[in-house]
C-alpha cells in the first residue's frame, strides 16, 4: 500500500524559513518523480515543485522559484521542500504526491498534507 | 501564463449525468494528457482519471473522461450524494515546464 506522510508544517513568521519532509513507502521510491502541491485556505490546488526519480531534474512554479528548493534522499525514501523567504501568500496545506505513470509528472497518490501558516 | 478554465460550480440530482469541462491551450491540454482529481471536504485529493480517460482500480465506471483538442471533460453518470466534492483537472504545460490545474468545480448533489 502506497503511503505518503508529510511532516514539518507549523506557524512561521514572514521572511522566515521552514523545511517539510515526506516519508514514502509502498513503492520503489527512487524510480518515480515526486512533487509538492499546495492549497491555500478555501482555494484551489496549486502545483509547487517536481523532482525526477534520480533527483537530476527539478521544476518550480514561478511563484516559488528562487525561494523554495525540492530535494530527495532515495536511501531514506524521503522527499523534502526547503522554503525560504516565506510570505503570507505561502500559507497553505502542502501535499506531497508521487507520479507512478512513467514519462509523466502528474500525480497518483497524495499524502494527507502539512499545514504551513505564515503570520506574525 | 497558462490558464486552465473550469466552471466554478455544477449540480445534479441523484441518478442524473453531469459533465464538468476543462478548457486549456495548445501548450497544456492540447499537447499533453489530462488528469482528474476528486477532493471530498476536508480530505486530500484523490486520483479519478489519468491519461485523459483511464480509471485507476477502485474508481467506479460511473466516472469517465474524454479529451478533444485543447479541452477535456469529466462525466459522472448515476450521480450519488457521495459524489458531492470538488473536482480538478490538471495537465503538464510545455511552455511553463510545470503542472497547471484548473480552478476546480464544486459539484452539488441536490
Amino acid at each position: 500500500e502506497v503511503q505518503l506522510l508529510e511532516s514539518g508544517g507549523t506557524l512561521v513568521q514572514p521572511g522566515g524559513s521552514l523545511g517539510l519532509s515526506c516519508a514514502a513507502s509502498g513503492f520503489t521510491f527512487s524510480t518515480y518523480a515526486m512533487s509538492w502541491v499546495r492549497q491555500a485556505p478555501g482555494k484551489g490546488l496549486e502545483w509547487v515543485s517536481t523532482i525526477s526519480g534520480g533527483g537530476g531534474s527539478a521544476f518550480y512554479a514561478d511563484s516559488v522559484k528562487g525561494r523554495f528548493t525540492i530535494s530527495r534522499d532515495n536511501s531514506k525514501n524521503t522527499l523534502y521542500l526547503r522554503m525560504n523567504g516565506l510570505r503570507a501568500e505561502d500559507t497553505a496545506i502542502y501535499y506531497c504526491a508521487n507520479s507512478l505513470d512513467s514519462g509523466t509528472y502528474l500525480f497518483d497518490y497524495w499524502g494527507q498534507g502539512a499545514l504551513v501558516t505564515v503570520s506574525s | 501564463q497558462s490558464v486552465v478554465t473550469q466552471p466554478p460550480s455544477a449540480s445534479g440530482t441523484p441518478g442524473q449525468r453531469v459533465t464538468i469541462s476543462c478548457s486549456g491551450s495548445s501548450s497544456d491540454i492540447g499537447s499533453n494528457y489530462v488528469w482528474w482529481y476528486q477532493q471530498l471536504p476536508g480530505t486530500a485529493p484523490k486520483l479519478l482519471i489519468y491519461r485523459n480517460n483511464q480509471r485507476p482500480s477502485g474508481v467506479p465506471d460511473r466516472f469517465s473522461g474524454s479529451k478533444s483538442g485543447t479541452s477535456a471533460s469529466l462525466a459522472i453518470s448515476g450521480l450519488r450524494s457521495e459524489d458531492e466534492a470538488d473536482y480538478y483537472c490538471a495537465a503538464w504545460d510545455d511552455s511553463l515546464s510545470g503542472v497547471v490545474f484548473g480552478g476546480g468545480t464544486k459539484l452539488t448533489v441536490l
